[in-house]
């Protein structure tokens, strides 16, 4: 079963744009959530993370919002560059305390192409 | 340079014939972890390992194996590889599974 759902799929933004990418999780257990980053040939890299106790999160032109009522969390790209271009994957960690041990589960990635 | 390394980068192999994949770091980290990437499916992780002789299973263990004998070293082993284990796979390391995961570069693996 599909415990983080991640949408869209493939995104194509206009240089100078906003990118939203859109993720949602089923069990309230979860209690980490990154955002990794993914260039072609390339292991993911860690763009930005947050924790529950918080709804919002900015690190330079990436933002991470989140909404815990609605178990959704979102990444938020401003002034998107063409550089920006790459798979994104949103993950969700459930604590030992959720019934699971220490596993970090991926969405199944967004591929975002920001055009000149 | 901290980094994580894997070998081989790239493999094709024939169906049952024994492979392993080496994954190293040297981080001194205790958490590690194997994902294999396939398009659509995103990444799903094989096996984790939270210390040394500590493993466990993640979400796509069937077919697989892997060892922690010593800290830096958390090698993968297909026993007898089937053409459904074709895929990308990651190597990732981190002090613990709550922070950042530093990936390795990825080995490409084909099973004809």
């Amino acid at each position: 079963q599909q415990q983080v759902k991640q949408s869209p799929q493939s995104l194509i933004v206009q240089k100078g744009g906003i990118s939203i990418i859109n993720c949602a999780y089923e069990n309230t257990a979860f209690d980490y959530f990154p955002w990794y980053q993914q260039f072609p040939g390339k292991g993911p890299a860690l763009l930005i993370a947050i924790r529950p106790d918080v709804s919002e999160k900015k690190e330079g032109r990436f933002t991470i919002s989140f909404n815990k009522s609605a178990k959704q969390f979102s990444l938020h790209i401003m002034d998107s560059q063409p550089g920006d271009s790459a798979t994104y994957f949103c993950a969700v960690f459930l604590s030992p305390y959720g019934g699971a041990t220490n596993k970090l589960i991926f969405g199944t990635g967004t591929l975002l192409a920001v055009q000149p | 340079e901290a980094q994580v390394t894997q070998n081989p980068r790239y493999l094709i192999t024939v169906t049952g014939k024994k492979l392993t994949v080496t994954c190293s770091q040297n981080m001194n980290h205790e958490y590690m972890s194997w994902y294999r990437q396939d398009p659509g499916l995103g990444l799903r992780q094989i096996y984790y390992s939270m210390n040394v002789e500590v493993t466990d299973k993640g979400d796509v263990p069937e077919g697989y194996k892997v060892s922690r004998k010593e800290k830096r070293n958390f090698p993968l082993i297909l026993e007898s590889p089937s053409p459904n284990q074709t895929s990308l796979y990651f190597c990732a390391s981190s002090l613990s599974p709550r922070v950042e995961q530093y990936f390795g570069p990825g080995t490409r693996l084909t099973v004809t």
